[in-house]
């Protein structure tokens, strides 16, 4: 059971938005930052979104990140089949002193 | 470019001990702090442990916590994470990972090294 609750599973079709919620508590969203994971198959994890809402250099702007007090979204507008993949939202919990990830949530673009 | 390469995943049975390394190269390595996260075959990431900058600081997941040391040497460029007393739930890939400005933010990731805990 994840800290950070995440949809298991979003689906859309190429050139739609789509948006992932990530769900928290005080101790961790409420009160820290929030970063997005992008992991293809058979691949690491990339840095997607990091400070709520701000993109590592190469991340285009299709991927955009929100956070409104215990809860932060990740939006992909423009879909494509390269971006099916796992996305994980990341914090750091107060409570906890420790990172914690939400489960994951499945794109599949169709 | 950052690098970060992983070594020393492999299998070690029950009770018994490992030790990983991640070699990083592109970046000055003792101005960052550094994590090991892992992913268990089919889950999802699991934030196992973070060390400082300077190593003075580390800190540990709860499910790890005394079983597992995290350390650096600077001069080497070099992460290390000492697993012990292993149980066939640590079984996973170990990434080690980059972290900027502060330890939630994991902005260059190894390709991870598997360690299989089993008889």
């Amino acid at each position: 059971q994840s800290v950070l609750t995440q949809p298991p599973s979003v689906s859309a079709a190429p050139g739609q938005k789509v948006t992932i919620s990530c769900s928290g508590s005080s101790s961790n969203i409420g009160n820290n930052y929030v970063s997005w994971y992008q992991q293809l198959p058979g691949t690491a994890p990339k840095l997607l979104i990091y400070d709520n809402n701000k993109r590592p250099s190469g991340i285009p702007d299709r991927f955009s990140g929100s956070k409104s007090a215990t809860s932060a979204t990740l939006g992909i507008t423009g879909l494509q089949t390269g971006d099916e993949a796992v996305y994980y939202c990341g914090t750091w919990d107060s409570s906890l002193s420790a990172v914690v990830f939400g489960g994951g949530t499945k794109l599949t673009v169709l | 470019e950052v690098q970060l390469l992983e070594s020393g995943g492999g299998l070690v049975q029950p009770g018994g001990s490992l030790r990983l390394s991640c070699a990083a190269s592109g970046f000055t390595f003792s101005n960052y702090a550094m994590s090991w996260v892992r992913q268990a075959p089919g889950k999802g990431l699991e934030w196992v442990s973070a060390i400082s900058g300077s190593g003075g600081s580390t800190y540990f997941a709860d499910s790890v916590k005394g079983r597992f040391t995290i350390s650096r040497d600077n001069s080497k460029n070099t992460l290390y994470l000492q697993m012990d007393s292993l149980r066939a739930e640590d079984t996973a890939v170990y990434y080690c990972a980059k972290t900027v400005a502060t330890i939630e933010k994991l902005d260059y990731w190894g390709q991870g090294t598997l360690v299989t805990v089993s008889s």
